[in-house]
């Protein structure tokens, strides 16, 4: 079974730029999470989309948004790209029932110059 | 408000010694304990996991004691290996909530 699948896997924007990422969960999986990594603040809960709908939602600004598709794929984006975004973005996904771990894909790094 | 507390920041360990990590948290509304281990270049791992109903799982080298009362768990690593070397993050989260809260994480270094 193929795991979770993020591109791209590196990335380097601008400040004020827009960025969409990319994530493909475990076939069957219908919850996806997204994190953010940073060797400051660690890893921290973005957002989680289930069945097309935003479960839960972390304490970030409203620049990051994210939607789920039909086949449980989802993106993540990032508007006005600010130099604090620079970290690695990580994908978690789940079957969406309880009891269930989460299994993360390899990230995207992003780097804002 | 950090509501899982881990430490060390990092620790070394000779080959063959025991690896302890200590996590501590605040909300009691958790009930689901997991571990991750992440090596540079990875995405983190799910290692073992644990419920506040038992106090203690083992699996392999891996151990997770826990102390409900005292809002403590820890994760300890028998026999400890150079390929143990990783990054260790302590988690928490509510039964049928994909929102992990993570700790701050341990690296370790296992001299070979």
């Amino acid at each position: 079974k193929a795991g979770v699948t993020q591109t791209p896997r590196y990335l380097i924007k601008t400040r004020g730029q827009q960025v969409t990422l990319s994530c493909s969960p475990i076939s069957g999986h219908r919850s996806v999470s997204w994190y953010q990594q940073t060797p400051g603040q660690g890893l921290q809960f973005l957002f989680e989309y289930f069945s097309e709908t935003q479960r839960n939602k972390g304490n970030f600004p409203g620049r990051f948004s994210g939607r789920q598709f039909s086949n449980s794929r989802s993106e993540m984006n990032v508007s006005t790209l600010e130099l604090g975004d620079s970290a690695l973005y990580l994908c978690a996904s789940s079957p969406g029932t309880p009891n269930q771990p989460q299994h993360f894909g390899d990230g995207t790094r992003l780097s804002i110059l | 408000q950090q509501q899982v507390k881990q430490s060390p920041q990092s620790l070394i360990v000779q080959k063959g010694g025991i690896s302890i990590i200590n996590c501590a948290y605040e909300n009691t509304a958790f009930d689901y304990f997991p571990w991750y281990q992440q090596f540079p270049g990875k995405g983190p791992a799910l290692l073992i996991a644990i419920r506040p109903d038992v106090s203690e799982k083992k699996e392999g080298r891996f151990t997770i004691s826990f102390n409900k009362s005292a809002k403590q768990f820890s994760l300890h690593i028998m026999d400890s290996q150079p390929g143990d070397s990783a990054t260790y993050f302590c988690a928490a989260s509510k039964v049928g909530d994909d929102k992990i809260i993570f700790g701050k994480g341990t690296r370790l270094h296992i001299l070979p």
